[in-house]
C-alpha cells in the first residue's frame, strides 16, 4: 500500500539556521502530497501541499517541490525561527488511486533555539 | 477562519466502558474522518464518511468502532467496549471535497483508558 517515509528526528537548530526535512513516498497511483504542522497542544494545520509533479508547494518561507523522478517532497526553509518550533508531518492522498485518505509519515520534532 | 471543533479535549474512561467522541466538522464541508495518534507514534486513518455512509476504513476500525452523523453538524466516533491500546489522541478532518482538497483537522480528543 501507499507510505511515506520521513526523517527521523529530532532536529534541533539554532534561530537562523537551514532547515531541510526529507520526505518519501511510495504511491500506486498519483498522489498529492503535503506537509501538515502540529504546534505544541494543538490540532494538526496544514502548511503546503502539491497536487503534481514539478508542482512547488510554498507557505510561510517554508518549500517543497514534488520530485516524481525520486519520489521525494522534502520541506526546506532558508531561516528557521523559534516559533517553528512544531512537529512536521509528511503525508499523501491519492483520490485517483481510490482512497481520498491521508497517509502520514512518523513526524519530525523540530526545536529552534534562540 | 471555519474551523473543525472536537469536544472533549481529554477523555478519561475506565477499561470496557463506551466513549463517545464529538466533532463538528466545518459546516459546507461533505467529507468527514476521524484518525487517530498513539503517543509518539505516526497519525493512523481510521474511517471516512461521505453521505451517511463509511466509503473506507482501515483496519483498526473493527467492530468496538461506529461512527454517525446524528444530525445536519455533528460527527461522532464511538467505542462500544475500550481497551487499554485504544489510549491515543483522535483527530477529526474534513473536506469539501475529494479532489485531493486538504482536509482540515480539529485540535484533537486525548482518550485516557485506565
Amino acid at each position: 500500500g501507499d507510505s511515506v517515509t520521513q526523517m527521523e528526528g529530532p532536529v534541533t537548530l539554532s534561530e537562523e539556521a537551514c532547515l531541510t526535512i526529507n520526505c518519501t513516498y511510495t504511491a500506486t497511483g498519483y498522489p498529492s502530497l503535503f506537509w501538515y504542522v502540529q504546534y505544541p497542544g494543538e490540532g494538526l494545520q496544514l502548511l503546503l501541499k502539491a497536487t503534481k509533479a514539478d508542482d512547488k508547494g510554498s507557505n510561510k518561507g517554508f518549500e517543497a517541490t514534488y520530485r516524481k523522478e525520486t519520489t521525494s517532497f522534502h520541506l526546506e526553509k532558508g531561516s528557521v525561527q523559534v516559533s517553528d518550533s512544531a512537529v512536521y508531518f509528511c503525508a499523501l492522498s491519492d483520490v485517483r488511486g481510490g482512497s481520498e485518505k491521508l497517509v502520514f509519515g512518523k513526524g519530525t520534532k523540530l526545536t529552534v533555539n534562540p | 477562519e471555519p474551523e473543525v471543533t472536537q469536544t472533549p479535549s481529554h477523555q478519561v474512561t475506565q477499561m470496557g466502558q463506551e466513549v463517545i467522541l464529538r466533532c463538528v466538522p466545518i459546516s459546507n464541508h461533505l467529507y468527514f474522518y476521524w484518525y487517530r495518534q498513539i503517543l509518539g507514534q505516526k497519525v493512523e486513518f481510521l474511517v471516512s464518511f461521505y453521505n451517511n455512509e463509511i466509503s473506507e476504513k482501515s483496519e483498526i476500525f473493527d467492530d468496538q468502532f461506529s461512527v454517525e452523523r446524528p444530525d445536519g453538524s455533528n460527527f461522532t466516533l464511538k467505542i462500544r467496549s475500550t481497551k487499554l491500546e485504544d489510549s491515543a489522541m483522535y483527530f477529526c478532518a474534513s473536506t469539501g471535497t475529494n479532489d485531493n482538497q486538504p482536509q482540515h483537522f480539529g485540535d484533537g480528543t486525548r482518550l485516557s483508558i485506565l
